[in-house]
């Protein structure tokens, strides 16, 4: 079946340094993956979008420069939080995408824990 | 995956009428939530559950943590209720959160 691994589940950062999380698309081909962060009132909110042979949209309040991502094949994308402060942490989440349109389905990852001391 | 079964995978309702989501749970859950996705794509939480039942206006949502499983049900839906539904359960701290497949919702006039 597929599945969507994300990892790591949980890290801690320095103030100031940078932490990178991955997901593995298993079993299908990610056309699409979008990374989230869960907000405190726990919804996720949308960072990104990467689809094959578009470039990365991100939405407002999120940045190239902040959070990079890398999605260089069908099965693998990464995203960096850079210079991590307090308010970066969280839950973080990405989703894959298989199909596109109303055929799309979306496996998700189960999240990665960022604590920032 | 097969830790959290939820159905049906897409539903078509009438405006008006009621109807119920479900996700089953193989594995002890701890707390469940309930999003749906917006137009832009970010998922709204609409509840985050221990065992027990809310109500958020036209939106109740239970959990049974013996039984292992989680509804949400739609009262007199509406046109807006439209979308994606997906329940996620937590077993552990440690585990994170496992997503069910989603549930496609269509509210026609």
């Amino acid at each position: 079946g597929a599945l969507v691994y994300q990892y790591p589940r949980r890290t801690i950062c320095k103030s100031g340094t940078s932490m990178r999380m991955e997901c593995q698309a298993v079993g299908f081909q990610a056309t699409s993956v979008a990374w989230y962060r869960q907000s405190p009132q726990k919804t996720f909110e949308l960072i990104a979008l990467s689809t094959v042979n578009s470039a990365i949209k991100y939405e407002q309040n999120f940045t190239q420069e902040k959070f990079p991502i890398s999605h260089p094949n069908l099965s693998f994308s990464s995203m960096t939080v850079l210079n991590a402060y307090l308010e970066d942490r969280g839950l973080y989440l990405c989703g894959a995408g298989e199909g596109a349109g109303s055929n799309e389905r979306l496996f998700f990852g189960h999240g990665t824990k960022l604590s920032v001391l | 995956g097969d830790q959290v079964k939820q159905s049906p995978s897409a539903l078509s309702l009438q405006e008006g009428t009621n109807s119920a989501l479900r996700c089953n749970f193989s594995i002890a859950t701890t707390t469940v939530q309930w999003f749906l996705q917006n137009p832009r794509g970010s998922l709204m939480n609409l509840f985050y559950l221990v065992p027990g039942t809310k109500e958020n206006g036209r939106l109740k949502s239970t959990f049974n943590s013996k039984e292992s499983y989680s509804t949400l049900h739609i009262r007199d839906a509406q046109l807006e209720d439209s979308g994606t539904y997906f329940c996620a359960a937590e077993h552990n701290y440690a585990q994170g959160l496992t997503f069910g497949l989603g549930t496609r919702v269509s509210v026609f006039p």
